[in-house]
């Protein structure tokens, strides 16, 4: 069966440090990635997503970057963290782009 | 622009009080809705998959139906385990991620 792992669970960091999260599916291959941050009283906001190694695709501009340096291998990423990069992630994997997607359990970021 | 919107915000339910979450969504061409638990500080669980008008799909107290805008949860009968936000997501043709709703957070009180 297919698991997603995610970590760490909780992350406090101070403004201007930088950021690296780290998210790998077991259990398939060719998956697509994705990455989501959740702000209280909000949607799920997509980040990035990847369908395949390399191919990264941005839907909001930001301070975070992402990257796919193996098949089942999603790394979210920031150089300089700002206060308003705190939240909740979630990154999550389907194996095509209109079939159900698994979440992992996320990871609270606190900036301070 | 597409958009999901999701009904009531809130919902507080005695427990065996049946009722329905809603989902409206404006998407030309939907390839797909889903609905996920979430329980707090935890990634959405997934539910249910519909891919056309007219299906439905159940899975213990939760029913989830489509129509061609909007779709419903009902939850039949819950228990204090059922209290949790529920999301609902569509997939549009352009096809990328899912566009999620906001959620209803149920609490169900014994």
């Amino acid at each position: 069966s297919q698991t997603i792992h995610q970590w760490p669970a909780t992350l406090v960091q101070p403004v201007g440090s930088p950021l690296s999260l780290e998210c790998t599916v077991e259990g398939t291959s060719n998956p697509n990635l994705y990455w989501y941050r959740q702000a209280a009283g909000r949607g799920l906001q997509l980040l990035f997503y990847s369908v395949g190694i390399g191919q990264i695709s941005s839907e909001v501009p930001q301070n975070l970057s992402a990257s796919r340096p193996q098949d089942r291998q999603f790394i979210l990423s920031s150089k300089k963290l700002l206060l308003s990069d705190s939240g909740f992630y979630l990154c999550a994997w389907s194996q095509d782009t209109n079939t159900e997607a698994f979440f992992g359990q996320g990871t609270r970021l606190t900036v301070v | 622009e597409d958009q999901v919107t999701q009904s009531p915000e809130a919902l507080r339910l005695q427990e065996g009080e049946s009722s329905s979450l809603n989902c409206s969504y404006t998407v030309s061409g939907l390839r797909g809705l889903f609905w996920y638990r979430q329980d707090p500080g935890k990634g959405p669980e997934f539910l249910f998959t519909l891919y056309s008008a007219g299906e439905e799909k159940e899975k213990e107290r939760l029913k989830a139906t489509l129509t061609k805008k909007e779709s419903f949860l009902h939850i039949t009968a819950p228990k204090p385990e059922d209290s949790a936000t529920y999301l609902c997501a569509v997939q549009a043709p352009a096809g990328t991620a899912l566009i999620f709703g906001k959620g209803t957070t149920l609490s169900v009180s014994s």
